[in-house]
């Protein structure tokens, strides 16, 4: 296609599961972000991908959030032994630009977490 | 830190009335101020990228202005279509990093 996809939409987890998130970018997209939006707020950063180096993870919230991106294309979102507090949507965009810049969002997956 | 502040929090227009929604935005060295829309479900949509102070954008019903404290966008004549979420964007010095706002739920009633 020719969008921003990620998989699944939708998630349920039982607190203490671990979970995969996956977003495939536009093809040639240098810049890779993942963002994470609670209900009724904006975006928050969490992590940066130039290729398949990460640049900034400095917006991951503790160290059971894990991202990489192996190949410079697909990247996997990974959290461990989810918390209530990690339901919410989670958005992968990417960008043309070495410099971020203006991004393009997938629909998000969202998280519940039981 | 970044900091990004939207206003009004929402805001609801009769068609065709025209509106301002505002971003104040404090940084250490914009390199580029960024809106979006988002419908509900979906991620954001890019509208707009700013870069300086002065500088003007126009899209259909749509204009963006940026000040060296605050950017606006200026919906004319709106149409229930347009009935979204606004979400402003800073990102600044030598940082990739993306700061959104809270974002501006705009409805419009027919």
């Amino acid at each position: 296609g020719a969008g921003v996809s990620q998989s699944p939409r939708y998630k349920v987890a039982k607190r203490g599961q671990d979970v995969a998130l996956r977003c495939d970018p536009i093809s040639g997209h240098v810049s890779l972000f993942w963002y994470q939006q609670a209900l009724g707020q904006g975006p928050e950063f969490l992590t940066y991908f130039q290729n398949e180096a990460q640049l900034d993870k400095s917006g991951l919230p503790s160290d059971r959030f894990f991202a990489e991106r192996p190949e410079g294309s697909v990247s996997t979102l990974k959290i461990q032994r989810t918390q209530q507090e990690d339901s919410a949507v989670y958005l992968c965009a990417s960008s043309l630009a070495t410099s971020g810049g203006w991004q393009f969002f997938g629909p998000g997956t969202r998280l519940t977490v039981l | 830190e970044d900091q990004v502040t939207q206003s009004p929090e929402a805001l609801r227009l009769q068609e065709g009335e025209s509106s301002s929604l505002n971003c104040s935005y404090t940084v250490s060295g914009l390199r580029g101020l960024f809106w979006y829309r988002q419908d509900p479900g979906k991620g954001p949509e890019f509208l707009f990228t700013l870069y300086s102070a002065g500088e003007e954008k126009e899209k259909e019903r749509l204009k963006a202005t940026l000040t060296k404290k605050e950017s606006f966008l200026h919906i004319t004549a709106p149409k229930p279509e347009d009935s979204a979420t606004y979400l402003c964007a800073v990102q600044a010095g030598g940082y990739q990093k993306v700061t959104f706002g809270t974002g501006t739920k705009l409805q419009v009633i027919p």
